[in-house]
């Protein structure tokens, strides 16, 4: 069964811009929640989506948003980008949402790099 | 505001020895605590506790939560080098908004 799947795997943006990731889950599972990680702040949980709905959010400002299609596949958008939005953005797919299960598989990642 | 503090920061034994590592949160709502072991990028889950003085166990690892005194703990007893790794704690607040707060996370090296 394949794992979770990011893309892409690097990205370089200048301040101001916007981006758009891309997250698919194991096949079968359909929640997916989204994380920053950076060295200082380190992981942080930014959204949970199930079956299309976002289920959970955490403290993030609204220049953070996501989606998640019929397949599952979930995208994150970052708009206005900051030099602090410079991190590793992970995604984790479970079958049932995250709060009821015990296993959530994490992706490689996404290293954002903001100019 | 949520937190939690996970110590120590790193941490350097030989292989073969024991270690322990804590994590104490404060968390309004609580409702359970997770365990995660990242080595490159993406965290492996390890355990999630949810009751006190319940201890669960997956080969060397074990970990067990005190809900009163808010802390958790993380053993890994006759260590190996593959146990190297940065071990990340999260709570999981309430049932309205389930949102995880991690830690900093104990960077642990084994030496051979």
């Amino acid at each position: 069964k394949a794992g979770v799947t990011q893309t892409p795997r690097y990205l370089i943006k200048t301040r101001g811009q916007q981006v758009t990731l891309s997250c698919s889950p194991i096949s079968g599972h359909r929640s997916v929640s989204w994380y920053q990680q950076t060295p200082g702040q380190g992981l942080q949980f930014l959204f949970e989506y199930f079956s299309e709905t976002q289920r959970n959010k955490g403290n993030f400002p609204g220049r953070f948003s996501g989606r998640q299609f019929s397949n599952s596949r979930s995208e994150m958008n970052v708009s206005t980008l900051e030099l602090g939005d410079s991190a590793l953005y992970l995604c984790a797919s479970s079958y049932f949402v995250r709060s009821s299960t015990d296993t959530q598989y994490f992706g490689p990642g996404t290293r954002l790099t903001v100019l | 505001e949520d937190k939690v503090v996970q110590s120590p920061l790193s941490l350097v034994v030989h292989e073969g020895d024991t270690v322990t590592l804590n994590c104490s949160y404060e968390v309004t709502n609580f409702r359970s605590l997770l365990w995660y072991k990242q080595e490159k990028k993406a965290p492996t889950f390890l355990f999630m506790l949810t009751s006190s003085g319940i201890e669960k166990k997956s080969g060397r690892l074990s970990s067990i939560l005190d809900k009163k005194e808010l802390f958790s703990i993380l053993n890994i007893t006759a260590t190996q080098t593959g146990d190297s790794a940065i071990y990340l704690c999260a709570v999981e607040a309430n049932f309205g908004n389930e949102k995880l707060t991690f830690g900093t996370g104990t960077r642990l090296t084994i030496i051979p």
